[in-house]
């Protein structure tokens, strides 16, 4: 596709259950960020890949949280036993390089409902 | 890190120039300045990054002060269009790797 794709577009999800996320990169890019948008609030950075290894996970909130990325395209970001505090927007971006001297550009986003 | 700080809210008249100011004044060394928007819904949209130097594109100009502790980001003619949340982010290195420091963002609106 031409863009950073999503999905689910929308999940909601009971508490405690778990959730998987998913990122479609743009084609050839190399980077990919995981950020968190709960409402109102900015963007949080949660943790990025350079083809496939992410070398600092300290962005994620919790040990709840993982994240992985094979072939150096896709990538998916993992909620175990889902919070309420989990529900928010959760964004992709990819970038050609790593480190972006150019920009990234995002994805439209999951939005995720923990009940 | 770094951190950067925007005010929550502005307003700025149709065509006029809108500046959103943004200060990082723990920013050091190699450290980028980038400025995103959010218009509602839709995922953040780059606009502009610089190191040193003023910058300038076809949607926005950068003004980075000498000492690079704030930042001004120039929208030379505002339409209602440009009604968004902007970020100012600090890239920083730190222990090897990189972080992508988005401040709180400055919610701006174009008044008609």
């Amino acid at each position: 596709g031409a863009g950073v794709s999503q999905s689910p577009s929308n999940k909601v999800t009971e508490k405690g259950k778990d959730v998987e996320l998913r990122c479609d990169p743009i084609s050839g890019h190399t980077a990919l960020y995981w950020y968190r948008q709960s409402l109102g609030q900015g963007l949080e950075f949660l943790i990025y890949f350079q083809g496939n290894s992410a070398p600092d996970k300290s962005g994620l909130p919790s040990d709840r949280f993982s994240a992985e990325r094979t072939g150096g395209s896709v990538s998916t970001l993992t909620i175990q036993r889902t919070q309420q505090e989990d529900s928010a927007v959760y964004l992709c971006a990819s970038s050609l390089v790593f480190p972006a001297d150019t920009e990234a550009f995002f994805g439209q986003g999951t939005r995720l409902t923990v009940v | 890190d770094a951190k950067t700080t925007q005010p929550p809210s502005m307003d700025c008249a149709e065509g006029r120039a809108a500046n959103l100011p943004c200060n990082h004044s723990t920013i050091s060394g190699n450290e980028y300045v980038y400025w995103y928007r959010q218009i509602h819904s839709q995922g953040p949209q780059y606009i502009i990054h610089g190191l040193k130097n003023n910058e300038t594109n076809e949607m926005a100009s950068l003004i980075i002060t000498e000492d690079r502790k704030s930042s001004t980001l120039i929208l030379p003619h505002a339409t209602l269009r440009d009604t968004a949340v902007y970020y100012c982010i600090v890239r920083v290195r730190t222990s090897g790797t990189y972080k992508y420091i988005f401040g709180t963002g400055t919610r701006l609106k174009v008044l008609a």
